[in-house]
């Protein structure tokens, strides 16, 4: 099993463009994340999904969308990034929602926004 | 909202000695977990010991160990007979059995000096 995979390991954008971190999970996870880390700091929530086809919003959404595609991947788009997105994002996934199951982490993504 | 504190920007050992990582946290739940995730160079988080709230007993994990301290809303990591490969930022994290989100504290650096 690979587990939490994530793509791209890296990007550089510039101030404006979009694009789409891709996310997908192989353990048949319900629950899936999206957090961001900033420098010095532990990581934040975006948005997450409780289960296929369901949403919502995290400490953090603003900027962001996400979409949960099937069972297995959870994507989140940048419309217009921004300087202050520069961060390293890392998606995750639980069995469940609403128990002490632990959340696994994908390597993340380093994202430049210059 | 809750809010996670570690108060130790970063720590220093000897390898095979102990050290103990300090977390505070505030909420007005009665029920919630509470984690300890390593991030190594790599980045890759990595859970190191789960608590649950109800439980009165601290959780071990082989040489990981926890002082949890529900009034006091603390929850140190002791880490015995230190290894080079702990070197890591550690994250304590919190989560409500009623929500979804993960709020983490700043990090701690542990340095493992040979």
């Amino acid at each position: 099993n690979a587990g939490v995979t994530q793509t791209p390991k890296f990007q550089v954008l510039k101030t404006g463009q979009s694009m789409t971190l891709q996310c997908a999970q192989d353990m048949n996870h319900n629950s899936m994340y999206w957090y961001r880390q900033d420098p010095g700091m532990g990581l934040r929530l975006i948005y997450y999904s409780a289960s296929e086809g369901t949403t919502d919003k995290g400490e953090v959404p603003n900027g962001y969308n996400v979409s949960r595609l099937n069972k297995r991947e959870f994507s989140l788009r940048l419309e217009s990034a921004a300087p202050s997105q520069t961060s390293v994002y890392f998606c995750a996934s639980s069995e469940a929602p609403l128990t002490g199951y632990e959340q696994y982490f994908g390597p993340g993504t380093r994202l430049t926004v210059t | 909202a809750q809010t996670v504190t570690q108060s130790q920007p970063e720590m220093s050992v000897q390898e095979a000695e102990t050290v103990t990582l300090s977390c505070t946290y505030d909420t007005s739940e009665s029920d919630y977990y509470l984690f300890w995730y390593k991030q190594p160079p790599s980045r890759q988080m990595i859970l190191v010991i789960r608590q649950e709230a109800y439980k009165q007993q601290n959780a071990t994990e082989n040489r990981f160990s926890v002082n949890f301290q529900k009034a006091a809303k603390s929850f140190s990591l002791k880490i015995s007979d230190s290894q080079l490969g702990d070197a890591a930022m550690y994250f304590c994290a919190y989560r409500s059995t009623a929500g979804n989100m993960l709020t983490f504290g700043g990090g701690t650096r542990l340095m493992v000096k040979p």
